[in-house]
C-alpha cells in the first residue's frame, strides 16, 4: 500500500493553460506538504496544511492554489502555467510537531 | 529566517569505504528535528535518519551516524561501509515549525 500517492506522475502541458496535482496519504497524519524541486534539485516548500487549515504559504505565485478537502487529501491547482512552473513537484506528510515527512513519488511538470 | 548550508555541492567515495557529508543549519529554536533523506535517481525522497534537538546522543541507523553539535548548529552525516546503492543527492533537513531542506550534496559511489 502507497502511503502518500500523487497522481499524475507526469505532466506535459502547454503555456497558459490550467492543471491540477492529487495527492492522498493513508498514513493518518494531520499535516501535509507541497514542495517544488527545481532542475538544480533545490528543494522549496511551498504550502502547509494541518487538519485542512493552511498553515505556510511561502510567498507562492497566486495561480497556485491549495486545497484540502479533508486532512488526507492535498490537491493543488496552477492556473496559467508558464515556462517557468516546469519542475518536479513532490507532495508529503507528517505528524504536527516534528515527526519525520513521507513524501510521494513526485509530478514533473513540464511546460511547453 | 532558518538557514540550510551543505557545503559540498559533490562527493565521491569508493565503495566499503567511509564518507562525510557536512550540514550547518541556522535557528532561534531551542526544540527542533533533524532529518537526513536521501534521493536516488529514482527521485524518490527516502528519510535515511532523524535526530531530536533535545537529545545529546548522536543517533545511528545501521551504516549511517550522524555527529550533531547543537552549539555549533552542525549535523553531519557519516556513511560508513559505502555501497553503490548509496550513490544518491542527500539532504540536510531541520524541523522547527516547517520542514525546509539544504541544497544537497550529489553522492556518487564508485566500485
Amino acid at each position: 500500500d502507497t502511503a502518500v500517492s500523487q497522481t499524475p506522475k507526469y505532466l506535459v502541458t502547454q503555456m497558459g493553460n490550467d492543471k491540477s496535482i492529487k495527492c492522498e496519504q493513508n498514513l493518518g497524519h494531520d499535516t501535509m506538504y507541497w514542495y517544488k524541486q527545481d532542475s538544480k534539485k533545490f528543494l522549496k516548500i511551498m504550502f502547509s496544511y494541518n487538519n485542512k487549515e493552511l498553515i505556510i504559504n511561502e510567498t507562492v505565485p497566486n495561480r497556485f492554489s491549495p486545497k484540502s478537502p479533508d486532512k488526507a487529501h492535498l490537491n493543488l491547482h496552477i492556473n496559467s502555467l508558464e515556462l517557468g512552473d516546469s519542475a518536479v513537484y513532490f507532495c508529503a506528510s507528517s505528524q504536527m510537531g516534528g515527526g519525520e515527512a513521507f513524501f510521494g513519488q513526485g509530478t514533473r511538470l513540464t511546460v511547453v | 529566517a532558518q538557514t540550510v548550508t551543505q557545503s559540498q555541492p559533490e562527493m565521491s567515495v569508493q565503495e566499503a569505504e567511509t564518507v562525510t557529508l557536512s550540514c550547518t543549519y541556522d535557528t532561534s529554536e531551542n526544540n527542533y528535528y533533524l532529518f537526513w533523506y536521501k534521493q536516488p535517481p529514482s527521485r524518490q525522497m527516502i528519510l535515511v535518519i532523524r535526530q531530536e534537538a533535545y537529545k545529546q546522543q548522536n543517533a545511528t541507523e545501521n551504516r549511517f551516524s550522524v555527529n550533531f553539535q547543537k552549539a555549533a548548529k552542525s549535523f553531519s552525516l557519516k556513511i560508513s561501509d559505502s555501497q553503490l546503492g548509496d550513490t544518491a543527492m542527500y539532504f540536510c533537513a531541520p524541523y522547527t515549525d516547517k520542514l525546509i531542506f539544504g541544497t544537497g550534496t550529489r553522492l556518487q559511489v564508485f566500485p
